[in-house]
C-alpha cells in the first residue's frame, strides 16, 4: 500500500532554514493527487502548510507564505519541504500526506525543535 | 480564508452518545465537503468521515457525519461510546478558489 516517510534534522536553529523530505512509496507522485505538508503543535492543532499536485502546480498556507517552498523530485518520487526564518513558533511535528478529498495516508511525522 | 471551530473538549460516559461540532466562520458549510480524522495518541490522524457523511471503510457504524445550512456547520456523532473512542477528533475542510486546506482546531474525547 502507499506509504508516506518524512526525514531530515530534527533540530534547526532560529533564523535558520527547515528542511524536510517526503519520501513516498508504491504510488507515483506524478500520476495524480495533490501531496501536502501538516504540521501539528500543541498550540496551534493540525496546520496545513501546502501542497503540490501531479502537475507540479503549488499551494500554499496564505500564513506562511514568503517562508515556505515546497518542491518535488518526480525522478525519485519525493517532495520537499523549506521553511525559512524559523522561529520557536515553528517546533512541530510535521507530516506529509497525499490529499485526495481527503488527506491519508500520512506520514508517521518529524518532530523539529527549533532552539539555540 | 475561512476558520472551523471546534470545541476544545467533549465527554461521554460509555455506551452514550456525543457530538462535536465545526462551525464555519464564514462561506457556507455545503461549498465544500467536511470531513472528520480520529487521533490517538502517539499516532498519525485517520480519516473517519469524508465528503460530510461518508464513512471511511472499516469505520463502525456508530461514527456518523452531518452538515447544518442553518447553523453553518458540521458535526460529528459517536454513539455506543467505547473507551477506545477515546482521542482528538479533527474537522477539515477545503478552499477550491485558491486551492487551500483547512483544519478545525480539534476537540479531545474524554470516555468518562
Amino acid at each position: 500500500q502507499v506509504q508516506l516517510q518524512e526525514s531530515g534534522p530534527g533540530l534547526v536553529k532560529p533564523s535558520e532554514t527547515l528542511s524536510l523530505m517526503c519520501t513516498v512509496s508504491a504510488y507515483s507522485i506524478s500520476n495524480d493527487y495533490y501531496w501536502g505538508w501538516i504540521r501539528q503543535s500543541p498550540a496551534k492543532g493540525l496546520e496545513w502548510i501546502g501542497s503540490l499536485d501531479h502537475r507540479g502546480n503549488y499551494y500554499y498556507n496564505p500564513s506562511l507564505k514568503g517562508r515556505v517552498t515546497i518542491s518535488a523530485d518526480m525522478s525519485k518520487n519525493q517532495f520537499s519541504l523549506k521553511m525559512t526564518s524559523v522561529t520557536a513558533a515553528d517546533t512541530a511535528l510535521y507530516y506529509c500526506a497525499r490529499i485526495g478529498g481527503h488527506f491519508g495516508p500520512w506520514g508517521q511525522g518529524a518532530l523539529v525543535t527549533v532552539s539555540s | 480564508n475561512f476558520i472551523l471551530t471546534q470545541p476544545h473538549s467533549v465527554s461521554g460516559s460509555p455506551g452514550k452518545t456525543v457530538t462535536i461540532s465545526c462551525t464555519r466562520s464564514s462561506g457556507g458549510i455545503d461549498d465544500n465537503y467536511v470531513q472528520w480524522y480520529q487521533q490517538r495518541p502517539g499516532s498519525s490522524p485517520t480519516i473517519l468521515i469524508y465528503e460530510d457523511d461518508q464513512r471511511a471503510s472499516g469505520v463502525p457504524d456508530r461514527f456518523s457525519g452531518s452538515i447544518d445550512s442553518s447553523s453553518n456547520s458540521a458535526s460529528l456523532s459517536i454513539s455506543g461510546l467505547k473507551t477506545e473512542d477515546e482521542a482528538d477528533y479533527y474537522c477539515q475542510s477545503y478552499e477550491a478558489s485558491n486551492p487551500t486546506w483547512v483544519f478545525g482546531g480539534g476537540t479531545k474525547l474524554t470516555v468518562l
